[in-house]
């Protein structure tokens, strides 16, 4: 069964600095991985995606995210964080090859404050 | 290119009050269709989805159904609303052709109060 994990509630950090959004997967087979950001009381915007390739993935907003999959891991990155990327970040694995329906399994999401 | 709409926005009920949610998609066709539901702002329950007119499947059983009446149209309802189906609401969709490796994309979503 396919699952994600995001271990920290809340992530912190100032402008100008590096940041990380951690995100753990289990899956049968090849895994899909996702990332979305959401703001207050808006949609999901679809971020960046790992199907197959390269395992650095770059996305929208200076965004990318690193696959490993010796440790099952596929982590949001951005080398410097503005204010107005403060938001609730969801990493989501995808419902296995052979399955038309797409489903996507989300983590439980990580509050992302970048402090001026 | 293809939107997605929900309304309405937000939405106050008494309860015990009917609802009826609204999505629709276009700019493509026989989309998978997804209701999600947000409570406190974080994670995401999916609640139903539907692979084509009339195919509806359940995650959760509750006093929540849905229909889709329309290729492109996906309907959230419930008879008698409780005060514990307060939450965001999220319409989605994606492309269900195999070999899509297929983000899913989301309305704007109804913020619904039962009082």
């Amino acid at each position: 069964a396919q699952s994600v994990a995001q271990p920290e509630d809340q992530v912190n950090v100032a402008e100008g600095n590096p940041l990380t959004v951690k995100c753990t997967y289990s899956v049968s087979g090849n895994p899909y991985l996702f990332w979305y950001v959401q703001y207050p009381n808006r949609g999901l915007q679809f971020l960046l995606k790992y199907i197959t390739g390269d395992n650095l993935v770059k996305g929208s907003y200076g965004f990318e995210a690193e696959f490993n999959k010796s440790q099952t891991s596929f982590h949001l990155k951005k080398p410097s964080a503005l204010v107005s990327d403060s938001a609730l970040y969801f990493c989501a694995v995808r419902e296995g090859r052979g399955s038309t329906l797409g489903r996507l399994y989300f983590g439980r999401g990580t509050q992302l404050t970048v402090w001026p | 290119s293809q939107t997605i709409h929900q309304w309405p926005a937000t939405l106050v009920q008494p309860v015990g009050s009917p609802l009826s949610l609204e999505c629709t998609v276009e700019g493509t066709s026989n989309p998978n269709l997804y209701w999600y539901r947000q409570a406190a702002g974080r994670g995401l329950q999916l609640l139903f989805y539907s692979v084509g007119i009339g195919q509806i499947s359940s995650e959760v059983p509750q006093n929540l159904s849905a229909s889709r009446p329309q290729d492109r149209q996906f309907i959230l309802s419930s008879k008698k609303l409780l005060l514990s189906d307060s939450g965001f609401y999220l319409c989605a969709w994606s492309n269900p052709f195999v070999g899509e490796n297929g983000e899913q994309y989301f309305g704007p979503g109804t913020r619904l109060t039962v009082t």
